[in-house]
């Protein structure tokens, strides 16, 4: 079945750059998205990747994606102690209508 | 002022209670979602709307109910079949269900 894998934590210093990582299994997915989850708070959108994209950049943030091994990333430049949150990538499962998330990598940026 | 609201922010309830949490947009968005998250886990989907009068079960939809009879709202009911309710309730919507979806801001749902 359909699953999405992302390590637990990753912890930085302010101003290094951040590579969050994330493998997913269906092949068939059209579109790959990242949130972002602060304390206590809802997801907010942060970027989302074509399928048939393999990279995409959006002033701090960018999203490489590698279809062959099933393998996307994200990367934070210049990491702030703002960018501190859960970070989730997600799949659209191939009908629509349906996320698979993976668990969230806890980014912790320390000054 | 655009956006998806959910309430209350936060819901206590009771053992045999029902309780509903509240979802409603003003995007003139067609499709909605409830999720559900757990501490140190993704979100896993309860219930989705395509489209007014019409819902599907998600992945975890035993103890939930749902209606949609507006467009805007999309209320989720926690019945006392759900032995485990405690989480964190996400609202999500998106303009059709092929497109990407928004979240509200949640609602955290403690049993006494």
């Amino acid at each position: 079945g359909e699953d999405v894998e992302q390590s637990l934590f990753l912890s930085v210093r302010e101003g290094d750059s951040s590579v969050i990582n994330c493998t997913y299994t269906d092949s068939s997915s059209t579109y790959l998205y990242w949130y972002k989850q602060e304390p206590g708070a809802g997801l907010q959108l942060l970027t989302y990747i074509f399928s048939n994209m393999d990279m995409k950049q959006d002033q701090r943030l960018t999203v490489l994606l590698n279809k062959k091994d099933k393998h996307l990333s994200l990367r934070i430049a210049d990491t702030q102690t703002g960018d501190s949150a859960i970070y989730f990538c997600a799949e659209s499962y191939n009908q629509g209508g349906k996320l698979i998330f993976g668990q969230g990598t806890e980014l912790s940026v320390k000054p | 002022d655009g956006g998806i609201t959910q309430s209350p922010k936060y819901l206590f309830r009771k053992e045999g209670q029902n309780v509903t949490l509240s979802c409603e947009q003003n995007l003139n968005h067609d499709a909605m979602y409830w999720y559900r998250q757990d501490p140190g886990q993704g979100l896993r989907l309860i219930y989705y709307s395509q489209i007014v009068n019409d819902f599907q079960k998600g992945d975890i939809a035993e103890g939930y109910s749902v209606s949609r009879e507006k467009k805007e709202s999309f209320p989720l009911t926690v019945t006392s079949a759900q032995k485990n309710p405690t989480a964190f309730y996400l609202c999500a919507s998106s303009l059709t269900k092929w497109e990407t979806q928004y979240f509200g801001p949640g609602t955290r749902l403690l049993v006494l």
